[in-house]
């Protein structure tokens, strides 16, 4: 079965650079979910989108912006890069429009990790 | 800044031998909790999501109940194998609404020994 892709796997990038990362959602999940992992540290959520649009926002830094393109599938910019930025970065889907009390199940990507020297 | 707390930290348990965890989350404002197995250098891979309080749900060894009204879940582990060995996290949810992010506990790390 389908998985979250997601790419790059492996970013090294300097102080004050930018970085991209993009996320695959699992075909016909509606809604994508960011979580930071710092080495460590327990999984911290960033931003969701449901159907195309901001749903939720947790510790994203104004430097770090997301969007959820036509095709479902999301982008994390993170500009200004700094050191404490690097951590594992994952992306999650789930399908939200099942009924009430579904739960709906998270599915996670592999995670991208994100090396700021 | 809600509180998901997981107990205890880190696990030795025998192979064969049964063990259980447990996560504790706020009891007001529920909407579902989540268990998952993460495995160094994986992705982590969704066990349970439950909703009532009350609900018990089973996979194979894995078992898990939900106590909504004093907030907590115990996750157990029956007859442990050692590729049973994992960090085991639960998630909260709160009643904002599907697309809500999840507030994670540090996680259980059990560790199986043969």
């Amino acid at each position: 079965a389908a998985g979250v892709i997601q790419s790059p796997r492996h970013l090294i990038k300097e102080k004050r650079e930018t970085a991209t990362l993009k996320c695959y959602p699992i075909p016909r999940h509606d809604t994508v979910y960011w979580y930071q992992q710092g080495p460590g540290q327990d999984p911290q959520f960033l931003i969701s989108f449901y159907e195309k649009m901001q749903s939720d926002k947790g510790s994203i830094p104004d430097r770090f912006s997301a969007q959820q393109f036509s095709d479902y599938h999301s982008e994390l910019n993170m500009s200004s890069l700094e050191l404490g930025d690097s951590a594992l970065y994952f992306c999650a889907s789930s399908f939200i429009k099942q009924g009430p009390n579904s739960g709906n199940t998270i599915y996670f990507g592999e995670g991208s990790w994100l090396t700021v020297v | 800044i809600l509180n998901v707390e997981q107990s205890p930290q880190s696990l030795h348990v025998q192979e064969g031998d049964s063990t259980n965890f447990t996560c504790s989350f706020p009891s007001s404002n529920f909407y579902a909790l989540h268990w998952y197995r993460w495995e160094t250098a994986k992705s982590p891979e969704a066990l349970f999501v439950m909703t009532l309080n009350g609900d018990e749900k089973k996979k194979g060894r894995i078992s898990a109940t939900l106590n909504t009204k004093e907030g907590y879940s115990y996750l157990y582990i029956k007859g442990s194998q050692p590729e049973d060995s994992a960090t085991y996290l639960c998630a909260f949810r709160s009643s904002g609404g599907g697309a809500d992010g999840l507030t994670f506990g540090k996680g259980t790390h059990l560790i199986i020994q043969p």
